[in-house]
C-alpha cells in the first residue's frame, strides 16, 4: 500500500458538523503536510506538522501527529459548504521524497 | 492565484501531435516539480528540478521531456502520447533544504486529453 493513505475515502456531513480525516504511513518522516484540492484544480497547502510536534492548529483546522502509530488526523470544525473538496496528506521523508496519498473526498451538505 | 501559473488550462491533442505545457513561479523557490494526477490514483511525481538542475526522473516514458531554462520556468514537452496519458498535470514549486521540504505551492494544472 502507499506511503500516506487517507481514511475514509469519502465523507459526507451536514454543514456545521466536524469532519475528521486520517492518514497512515509506513516509514519515518521529517514532516507531514495536508492539502486541499477543489475539483479539477491544483492542491492548496493547508498545514505542515513536523515530526517532533504532536498537534497544530490553523483557524478551523486541527492536525495531530502520532509518530509511534505512524498516523495523523485532520479535523475541520464547524464545516461549511465551501470546505467541500478532496483532502490529501503528504509525507516528507527527506531528500525530496514527498509522497501523496489518494485523498479523502469530503462533501459538506448545506 | 497561488504564485505558480500553468498554461494552458486545457489541452486536447492527437497521438501524433507535439505540444508543450508551461509553468512559471515568481515565489523565489529553489525547486520545481511536475506531477501527474489520474483518477483514483495517488499523485505521481514525474520530474524534480533543484536550482534548474534535474535531480529526479521518476521512470517517466521518454515521450515526456522536461525543460527548465531557469529557476522560475518549467516546461513539459509532449510528443506521441497515448490515450492513457490523459490526466491532470500539475506543476509545483517549493523552498527546500537538502533534506527538508517546506511544503509545495501548486499551479491550477493542465487538463490533458489525448485522442
Amino acid at each position: 500500500s502507499q506511503q500516506g493513505e487517507e481514511d475514509p475515502q469519502a465523507l459526507s456531513i451536514q454543514e456545521g458538523e466536524n469532519a475528521t480525516m486520517n492518514c497512515s504511513y509506513k516509514t519515518s518522516i521529517n514532516n507531514l503536510q495536508w492539502y486541499r484540492q477543489n475539483s479539477g484544480r491544483g492542491l492548496v497547502h493547508l498545514i505542515l506538522i513536523r515530526s517532533n510536534e504532536r498537534e497544530k492548529h490553523s483557524g478551523r483546522l486541527r492536525v495531530t501527529l502520532d509518530t509511534s502509530k505512524k498516523s495523523s488526523s485532520l479535523l475541520i470544525t464547524a464545516s461549511r459548504a465551501a470546505d467541500t473538496a478532496s483532502y490529501f496528506c503528504a509525507t516528507d521523508r527527506g531528500y525530496q521524497k514527498v509522497t501523496f496519498g489518494t485523498g479523502t473526498k469530503l462533501q459538506v451538505i448545506p | 492565484e497561488t504564485g505558480v501559473t500553468q498554461t494552458p488550462r486545457h489541452l486536447v491533442m492527437g497521438m501524433t501531435n507535439k505540444k508543450s505545457l508551461k509553468c512559471e513561479q515568481h515565489l523565489g523557490h529553489n525547486a520545481m516539480y511536475w506531477y501527474k494526477q489520474s483518477a483514483k490514483k495517488p499523485l505521481e511525481l514525474m520530474f524534480v528540478y533543484n536550482f534548474k538542475e534535474q535531480t529526479e526522473n521518476n521512470s517517466v516514458p521518454s515521450r515526456f521531456s522536461p525543460e527548465c531554462p531557469n529557476s522560475s520556468h518549467l516546461f513539459l514537452h509532449l510528443h506521441t502520447l497515448q490515450p492513457e496519458d490523459s490526466a491532470l498535470y500539475l506543476c509545483a514549486s517549493s523552498q527546500n533544504t537538502d533534506t527538508y521540504n517546506y511544503g509545495y505551492t501548486f499551479g491550477s494544472g493542465t487538463r490533458l486529453t489525448v485522442v
